[in-house]
């Protein structure tokens, strides 16, 4: 069974610039959510893809947008970066909707200069 | 308005003594609640979750915890730590709705002495 991973592991951008962030579900699992965990604070919820769409948002910008493919895996994109987006991001699968049980990726951090 | 509260930052306990991480939730309907363990630099490890049925639940590592719904209350519990526990650990509730959101808290780090 393969786990959830992620890429690149680490990324500096500048600001205003665009990201893109790429993450493979654990084998058997069909949907792919994204968090922002901020230094020294708790994982907060961006949205969740499930069937290639977006099936749920947390408080963030329509500069943060996502994509799921055929294959379940996902892509996080962030337009017009800022400095406040410096965090670990974090991608988790699962099966089906609703909050079941998420098995998280390692995390890419994005420090944004 | 829904969250989750971890009243303790930072714990410090010496190796072989017991463990509880309190956490407190606000939620309007049924919670779905998880205990998740960090460790430096590396993403979230689910050590345990509650749906319904028994309130009281077995994870991974030794870990358990108890639902009190009286309480709104998920404690993380272990009757013996070990040095290898030390981590930052998240409580976490989600509900049995559509959009896969989980709320966490804040995380309380834990420091194991020898």
């Amino acid at each position: 069974e393969t786990g959830v991973t992620q890429s690149p592991t680490h990324l500096i951008k500048t600001r205003g610039q665009q990201v893109t962030l790429r993450c493979s579900s654990q084998s058997g699992h069909n949907t792919v959510s994204w968090y922002q965990q901020a230094l020294g604070q708790g994982p907060q919820f961006i949205f969740q893809y499930y069937r290639e769409e977006e099936n749920g948002r947390g408080n963030f910008p329509p500069r943060f947008s996502g994509l799921q493919f055929p294959n379940y895996s996902s892509e996080l994109n962030v337009n017009a970066l800022e400095l406040d987006d410096s965090a670990l991001y974090l991608c988790a699968s699962s099966w089906g909707t609703g909050a079941g049980e998420q098995y998280f990726g390692p995390g890419t951090r994005l420090t944004v200069t | 308005a829904q969250s989750v509260t971890q009243p303790d930052i930072h714990i410090t306990v010496s190796e072989g003594a017991s463990l509880e991480l309190r956490c407190n939730y606000s939620y309007g309907a049924t919670p779905y609640l998880f205990w998740y363990v960090q460790s430096p630099g590396q993403g979230l490890q689910l050590l345990l979750k509650y749906f319904s049925g028994d309130t009281l639940v077995q994870g991974i590592k030794g870990f358990e915890a108890e639902f009190k719904r009286s309480q709104s209350s998920f404690n993380l519990r272990k009757p013996s730590v070990h040095w290898s526990d030390a981590a930052e650990y998240f409580c976490a509730v989600g509900g049995s709705g559509n959009t896969g959101k989980l709320i966490f808290g804040q995380g309380t780090t834990l420091q194991v002495k020898p």
